[in-house]
């Protein structure tokens, strides 16, 4: 079966301090991957993806950095993190049902890394 | 560009009352619309998909018609129950790959449902 997993589920952090996050997919090859974040009380923010090892497509500029080491692992990470940094990252995976014209990406979510910086 | 706008939550309902929560979308061609759900500290779960207008998707008692003439794409529940109680995105998805080579669908804000006893 197809799985996703993030860890770690939850971290609490001091400014200035480095960030990794790990996500990583099981039961499939090549996927597209992508890390979104979750600040308080708002929507989804859409922070990396990528189409393959070491291809990473960052879609706003900011703190964070994205790298793809092996195939099915996606890795979030800072130098040095901000008080803005704070929020719930998800990593998703894309997958695509039936074909043609009837078919549809849809995204599978892992369950969710919760980031306070103090 | 495509968008997808919700209502503003959050929607607050009484056991077994009617839901209805509502989405609009904004896209070229002929995308794909997605309800996802998103309980209490977790990630996203897909809730009801539908790739084509007239279609309709429906799960756990939750329903949408993708309705091209109007651009919308409504969640509705004839009776909502407490763990219904959660965050409800609309988003779509089109056949356009970004420069990057991957689909990127779009998420409207999300709409928190609160269902009380």
């Amino acid at each position: 079966s197809q799985t996703i997993h993030q860890w770690p589920a939850t971290l609490v952090q001091p400014v200035g301090s480095p960030l990794s996050l790990e996500c990583t997919v099981e039961g499939t090859s090549n996927p597209n991957l992508y890390w979104y974040r979750q600040a308080a009380g708002r929507g989804l923010q859409l922070l990396f993806y990528s189409v393959g090892i070491g291809q990473i497509s960052s879609e706003v500029p900011q703190n964070l950095s994205a790298s793809r080491p092996q195939d099915r692992q996606f890795i979030l990470s800072s130098k040095k993190l901000l008080l803005s940094d704070s929020g719930f990252y998800l990593c998703a995976w894309r997958t695509h049902f039936g074909q043609g014209n009837s078919g549809a990406n849809v995204l599978t979510f892992g369950a969710g890394s919760r980031l306070t910086v103090l | 560009g495509n968008s997808v706008t919700q209502m503003e939550g959050p929607v607050t309902l009484s056991e077994e009352a009617f839901l209805t929560i509502n989405c609009t979308y904004t896209a070229t061609g002929y995308p794909s619309l997605f309800w996802y759900v998103q309980y209490p500290g977790e990630g996203l779960q897909l809730l009801l998909k539908a790739t084509k207008a007239d279609d309709k998707g429906s799960n756990k008692g939750f329903e949408a018609t993708y309705r091209k003439e109007t651009t919308s794409f409504h969640l509705e529940k004839g009776s909502v129950q407490v763990s219904d109680s959660a965050v409800y995105f609309c988003a779509l998805s089109d056949t356009a790959r970004r420069s990057g080579g991957s689909y990127i669908p779009t998420f409207g804000r999300g709409t928190s449902l609160i269902v009380h006893p």
